[in-house]
């Protein structure tokens, strides 16, 4: 079965500090990864994907991550953070033993930009 | 171009009732998602309807159902509420599903509290 464990709840980083958020996947066969940010109140938005091509993915509003097999690892990373950034983020995981239809979604992190 | 519709924004039940919730897709959109966004439990996948017929389940019981509309728009019902029912229910629609991946975008989501 797949699964996503996404380290830490909670991450809090000073305005213009890097940002490293960590998302594990558990997959017997290379699945589809995506990123997606929910502000307050409101759906998803999808950050990135990871459909098999280049590993490493760049997204938008400054963010990327890279696909990291042997480490089945998928971090999200910006090099510095805005005040704009706080939300919370979730990594999920889709493949063909799960349906790629089905996405399976971490616990989530949220993030606090501080001044 | 306008995004995923849902309604009501927010919904309040006695526990017993039943609730309905709707969404509308993306124009050109046939494949609709349901997820449950409820506090300690994350994002869960409910269902998928593509071209009108229920594609997958989550391990949601029966009492959540759902259909899709001749127009691609769907319905959630939650029949005989539980408490622990309480959550945002987000809807997404993505285009035709052809055995891989297509993205999925997120509407607002409908906030059920059962009282």
């Amino acid at each position: 079965a797949q699964s996503v464990t996404q380290l830490g709840s909670h991450v809090s980083v000073s305005e213009g500090a890097l940002v490293l958020l960590r998302c594990n996947y558990s997959s017997s066969v290379p699945p589809y990864l995506f990123w997606y940010v929910q502000y307050p109140n409101q759906g998803l938005q999808l950050l990135l994907k990871y459909t098999s091509a280049a590993t490493l993915v760049k997204g938008i509003n400054g963010f990327e991550a890279e696909f990291k097999k042997s480490e089945t690892s998928f971090h999200l990373t910006k090099p510095s953070a805005h005040m704009s950034d706080a939300a919370e983020y979730f990594c999920a995981v889709s493949g063909f033993l799960g349906g790629y239809n089905k996405l399976i979604f971490g616990a989530g992190t949220r993030l606090a930009v501080h001044p | 171009e306008a995004g995923v519709t849902q309604s009501p924004t927010h919904l309040i039940k006695t526990r017993g009732q039943q609730a309905t919730l709707r969404c509308s897709p993306i124009s050109g959109h046939t494949s609709v998602y349901w997820y449950q966004q409820a506090l300690g439990l994350g994002l869960q996948f409910l269902l998928w309807y593509d071209e009108g017929e229920e594609r997958n389940r989550g391990n949601f019981p029966p009492r959540f159902s759902g259909r899709q509309f001749p127009n691609y728009s769907s319905e959630l019902n939650v029949n005989a509420l539980e408490l622990e029912d309480s959550a945002l229910y987000l809807c997404a629609s993505s285009l035709a599903s052809g055995g891989d991946y297509n993205e999925q975008f997120f509407g607002p989501g409908t906030r059920l509290t059962v009282l």
